[in-house]
């Protein structure tokens, strides 16, 4: 079936970075753009940018675009978040998302498949 | 650019409707039909169940329906049922802003 499987949670201290890895199944990977929102906790999603893993174009939200990195490995499948700079206020969940329209030009940000979720924890 | 704006909370008794509004700028909701609905139940991770406004993925019961007027959209469950209640986010793509949620609505069925 259709999965994204993320790694699994870590803690990390203020002023490191972070990478979070989603690996594709059951799908064709190149197909589909993914995204990445993250959501801390008990607050609402927030979309952290996109990448065309057959293309590797990618984009940015604007408060992410001097910390974050979207990268992918089309030889095993999977996609990469690199975040830098980590604050106590990057604590929270981070999900990959695959966008719902395969090989389309540019992505049309419906969020269809997720993955399972990485909880990261920034604190000293 | 800012977070769309929803209400916190709703609720509804079991059999009834209930509709949750979405509102966004011409720069986002009112210019594009790019607008989907994600359930959320607690610990769980989010659920595509509308898109492009009013289109359902394979397996969402039409209970769940969606519109735009202007700048804001709408999702309604109608018939409600106790595992509707959950999380709800909007989100809109928002042009070079990228894509923009909601701050999301719990739904409570009474």
């Amino acid at each position: 079936q259709v999965q994204l499987v993320q790694s699994g949670a870590e803690v990390k201290k203020p002023g490191a970075s972070l990478r979070v890895s989603c690996e594709a199944s059951g799908y064709t990977f190149t197909g589909y753009y993914i995204h990445w929102v993250r959501q801390a906790p008990g607050q609402g999603l927030e979309w952290m940018g996109w990448i065309n893993p057959n293309s590797g174009g990618r984009k940015y939200a604007q408060q992410f675009e001097d910390r974050v990195t979207l990268t992918r490995d089309t030889s095993i499948r999977t996609a990469y978040m690199d975040l830098s700079s980590l604050r106590s206020d990057d604590t929270a969940v981070y999900y990959c998302a695959r966008d719902r329209e395969e090989w389309a030009q540019y992505p049309y940000f419906f969020l269809e498949v997720w993955g399972q979720g990485m909880l990261v924890t920034v604190s000293s | 650019q800012s977070a769309l704006t929803q209400p916190p909370s709703a609720s509804g008794s079991p059999g009834q409707s209930v509709t949750i509004s979405c509102t966004g700028t011409s720069s986002d909701i009112g210019t594009y039909n790019y607008v989907s609905w994600y359930q959320q139940h607690p610990g769980k991770v989010p659920k595509l169940i509308l898109y492009e406004v009013g289109r359902r993925p394979s397996g969402v019961p039409d209970r769940f329906s969606g519109s735009k007027s202007g700048n804001t959209a709408s999702l309604t469950v109608s018939g409600l049922h106790a595992d509707d209640e959950a999380d709800y986010f909007c989100s809109s793509y928002a042009g070079n802003s990228g894509l923009l949620f909601g701050g999301g609505t719990k739904l409570t069925v009474l």
